[in-house]
């Protein structure tokens, strides 16, 4: 597509209840990342996925946490038994990730409300 | 793995006037240091970025600099407007090999004054 598409755009639940993210990032882009940012905040990375390699999920704050991407494409961010500490943007990005630069174009994001 | 400081957490400054955000980084394998601008309520988009193997990189009213020996990079803004009030976060990353997810600063929220 002509650039990275989030779903939903906002989204409210309940605590306890699990929540998926979508994302489907710019055809072609290897790289697909999961940013989170709290209200005011800065971008606190989460996962990364390049190519077929092995996901770094070095960021991911709680076995809650979990993401996938099938088929190299599009990406679902899920968590489980959601904290109102949750509540955040989930921003998406993805990149060509080719050696010298790394140009990242975010989607929208998701804002997750957690009553 | 990487950590990256950034100050000001605010700044603002009158129309006309020049800006300097400065980050630090801890990692001295990272080789990629880009610049990104988020206005209220969108999302953050590349402004400017650097490699390792310059000092200094200019786009009309923005430039960054790099001092890999200090770890330290800043993001100049001359003449500003009121149009580059906005959220500058700073990021640096490997582009060669290993990991090469970009870790953010926790961001300026850059005020200009009319």
């Amino acid at each position: 597509g002509a650039g990275v598409s989030q779903s939903p755009s906002n989204k409210v639940t309940e605590k306890g209840k699990d929540v998926e993210l979508r994302c489907d990032p710019i055809s072609g882009h290897t790289a697909l990342y999961w940013y989170r940012q709290s209200l005011g905040q800065g971008l606190e990375f989460l996962i990364y996925f390049q190519g077929n390699s092995a996901p770094d999920k070095s960021g991911l704050p709680s076995d809650r946490f979990s993401a996938e991407r099938t088929g190299g494409s599009v990406s679902t961010l899920t968590i489980q038994r959601t904290q109102q500490e949750d509540s955040a943007v989930y921003l998406c990005a993805s990149s060509f990730d080719r050696v010298g630069a790394n140009v990242l174009t975010f989607g929208a994001g998701s804002r997750l409300t957690v009553l | 793995g990487e950590n990256v400081e950034q100050h000001p957490s605010t700044l603002s400054v009158q129309e006309g006037d020049s800006a300097v955000i400065k980050c630090t980084y801890s990692d001295s394998a990272s080789n990629y240091f880009p610049w990104y601008k988020q206005e209220l309520g969108k999302r953050p988009q590349l402004i400017i970025d650097i490699r390792s193997n310059v000092g200094e990189k200019k786009d009309q009213r923005i430039a960054v600099t790099l001092n890999k020996t200090a770890k330290h990079f800043s993001l100049h803004i001359t003449e500003t407007q009121p149009e580059d009030s906005a959220v500058y976060f700073c990021a640096a990353s490997r582009v060669d090999t290993g990991r090469r997810a970009l870790t953010f600063g926790s961001g300026t929220r850059l005020q200009v004054q009319p």
